[in-house]
């Protein structure tokens, strides 16, 4: 069975700090991991996803995230927080099934 | 256009109606899912179609779900006697549907938000 646990359902950050949104995955076979983020009345737009090769990977809009099999994570990164950034991000595993297995979500809130 | 496109984009319907879903995949895409969003339940799969095969219907949570696509293409989701629960935002999603894809992007839709009143 896979899952996947997003840490923070409401995250803060001040315009220009650092980003961090945690996601942790549950696998029993090697997964494939995706970063999708929705903003307002939006359908979801992929910002980057792992697929065993390289495993730092480089996303959209400035955004990373870093494979790490011996903590079980996925954390997506950002250097420099934009006003733009604000909205809701998900991770999400696929291990072979047809579907994704979504976390509950992480709301980026980017004070001016 | 270039995208997957959902309508209607706001449904309101009274407990017991049936209503419809209708999603358009980008062209070419030969797979195609339906996921719904529901506050503080996050992004739950419902149903996945593949080309000319059977779908997988495993995350249908009742007998009151259904969808189909025809040919190949447009799928419609139906829900029958709706309940006040089935109020969420369903998400349509297409990929390329590529041989092993796994690892395939999912594309997915502004969704339909559906009310049940």
């Amino acid at each position: 069975a896979q899952s996947v646990t997003q840490l923070g359902s409401h995250v803060s950050v001040s315009e220009g700090a650092l980003v961090l949104l945690r996601c942790n995955y549950s696998s029993s076979v090697p997964p494939y991991l995706f970063w999708y983020v929705q903003y307002p009345n939006q359908g979801l737009q992929l910002l980057l996803k792992y697929t065993s090769a390289a495993t730092l990977v480089k996303g959209i809009n400035g955004f990373e995230a870093e494979f790490k099999k011996s903590e079980t994570s996925f954390h997506l990164t950002k250097p420099s927080a934009h006003m733009s950034d604000a909205a809701e991000y998900f991770c999400a595993v696929k291990t072979g099934a047809n579907n994704l297995f979504f976390g509950t979500g992480t709301r980026l809130t980017v004070i001016p | 256009g270039a995208g997957v496109s959902q309508s209607p984009s706001n449904k309101v319907t009274e407990k017991g109606k049936d209503v419809e879903l209708r999603c358009d995949p980008i062209s070419g895409h030969t797979a195609l899912y339906w996921y719904r969003q529901s506050l503080g339940q996050g992004l739950e799969f419902l149903i996945y179609f593949q080309g000319n095969s059977a779908p997988d219907k495993s995350g249908l949570p009742s007998d009151r779900f259904s969808a189909e696509r025809t040919g190949g293409s447009v799928s419609t989701l139906t829900i029958q006697r709706t309940q006040q629960e089935d109020s969420a935002v369903y998400l349509c999603a297409s990929s390329p549907g590529l041989a092993g894809g796994s690892t395939d992007t999912q594309y997915f839709g502004p969704g339909t938000r559906l009310t049940v009143l």
